[in-house]
């Protein structure tokens, strides 16, 4: 059963207009939340993260806001850049496991210039 | 840039036939591991090591086995290849537990006729 989801397949958002990713998790006692972004052909790579004691982390364009009473996180791009239009996977983990991360099935970008 | 490499990058095998890929890193990080990436279902773990010959299995292992033998290199074993192992793998690199901050190396995509 999947721990982390992201509900929504795609999103096409116009260029300097918000993007707002969602994901929902399940496990109460995770201690990190993390988003991924990936383009075609390459890795993961580290976005932002946030604390399960915060409730919004910001970096730049980039803020993420976790609600622990509803088990959600949500990821917003502002403004939205065509070079954002990727594959973004949110992510959470456990402080005593390893960095095991449990990743949601991933949300498409696209930027409309 | 983490110095993480995979190879091969893209292999192509028969049903049965065994199968090894392999990560090297550069950047003497502890914590090494293996996703697999599906349509539909995100980043799996298949086996992670958290140092010299410490290796544990992940969400996936069934079918997969793993050695690390020095720090920089760890090796996804595929003992006898099944097309359900048809995937893009991940190797991924952290140097710490703590935070669930991943290098990911370019993906080795594999296919299994």
């Amino acid at each position: 059963d999947q721990q982390v989801k992201q509900n929504s397949p795609s999103l096409s958002v116009q260029e300097g207009r918000i993007s707002i990713l969602n994901c929902d998790y399940t496990n109460s006692m995770f201690d990190y939340f993390l988003w991924y972004k990936k383009y075609p052909a390459e890795g993961p790579t580290f976005l932002i993260s946030i604390s399960s004691i915060k409730d919004k982390n910001e970096d730049g364009r980039f803020t993420v806001f976790l609600n622990k009473s509803a088990k959600h996180l949500s990821l917003h791009i502002v403004p939205s850049q065509p070079g954002d239009s990727a594959v973004y996977f949110c992510a959470a983990g456990l402080r005593a496991g390893a960095n095991n991360l449990f990743f949601g099935t991933g949300t498409r970008l696209t930027v409309i210039p | 840039d983490a110095g993480i490499t995979q190879s091969p990058r893209h292999k192509v095998t028969e049903t049965g036939t065994p199968v090894t890929l392999r990560c090297h890193q550069t950047e003497n990080h502890r914590y090494m591991y293996w996703y697999r990436q599906d349509p539909g279902h995100g980043l799996r773990l298949i086996h992670y090591s958290y140092g010299v010959k410490d290796t544990d299995k992940g969400e996936v292992s069934d079918g997969y086995s793993v050695s690390r033998s020095k720090t920089e290199d760890f090796l996804l074993t595929l003992e006898s290849a099944t097309s359900s192992q048809t995937s893009v793998y991940f190797c991924a690199i952290s140097g710490t537990a703590l935070t669930g901050e991943l290098f990911f190396g370019e993906g080795s995509r594999l296919t299994v006729l």
